[in-house]
């Protein structure tokens, strides 16, 4: 079966613009969540979306937002980018919130410049 | 904050059993064992998880000790392609503000030939 998918593999952006991550969960899956990834603060939780609906936020600030579609699909929006945003984003999908296991895509990286 | 402790680095040979530890000494009665994988520059991927029996599938075993405060992974054939970073993570399965994972910065198996 397909797994998820994450569009673009590479991004380089310059500093204040904004940027849209996509996310294809795998086929059946209804909860999404989406990590950032650092050299320095390692792996962290952005945010995570069942049904639409934001069900969990990490600590980032409201520059990082995200959403869902009614097919699962969801999408993360950087604004004002800065420097420190340059990491690799990563998107993950389950059933429902986990229990089993997430699926992990093999995520965007994201340079800022 | 990781509740979890894991040695940063470890050797093992090619063809051997890898046996990475991890400690998680506060662990609650209701929280469960993962552990994911991290290959270079790819998304995480699900190992395996358990909440107190020992667990084996296809990829490896994870044995908790009685008390719960520490568990072993066990890969009985490590590989080349087993060289990765290995996460060991707690977490309710309860939904909601659970459905989150708490990346600590794992154990670095370097597998030689």
């Amino acid at each position: 079966k397909a797994g998820v998918t994450q569009t673009p593999r590479y991004l380089i952006k310059t500093r204040g613009q904004q940027v849209t991550l996509s996310c294809s969960p795998i086929s059946g899956h209804r909860s999404v969540s989406w990590y950032q990834q650092t050299p320095g603060q390692g792996l962290q939780f952005l945010f995570e979306y069942f049904s639409e609906t934001q069900r969990n936020k990490g600590n980032f600030p409201g520059r990082f937002s995200g959403r869902q579609f009614s097919n699962s699909r969801s999408e993360m929006n950087v604004s004002t980018l800065e420097l420190g945003d340059s990491a690799l984003y990563l998107c993950a999908s389950s059933w429902t919130g986990g229990e089993g296991g997430y699926t992990f895509g093999s995520g965007t990286r994201l340079t800022v410049v | 904050d990781a509740k979890t402790t894991q040695p940063p680095s470890m050797d093992c040979a090619e063809g051997r059993a890898a046996n990475l530890p991890c400690n998680h000494s506060t662990i609650s009665g209701n929280e469960y064992v993962y552990w994911y994988r991290q290959i270079h520059s790819q998304g995480p991927q699900y190992i395996i998880h358990g909440l107190k029996n020992n667990e084996t599938n296809e990829m490896a075993s994870l044995i908790i000790t009685e008390d719960r405060k520490s568990s072993t992974l066990i890969l009985p054939h490590a590989t080349l392609r087993d060289t990765a970073v290995y996460y060991c993570i707690v977490r309710v399965n309860q939904g909601g503000a659970t459905n989150k994972l708490i990346f600590g910065t794992g154990t670095l198996l370097a597998v030689q030939p």
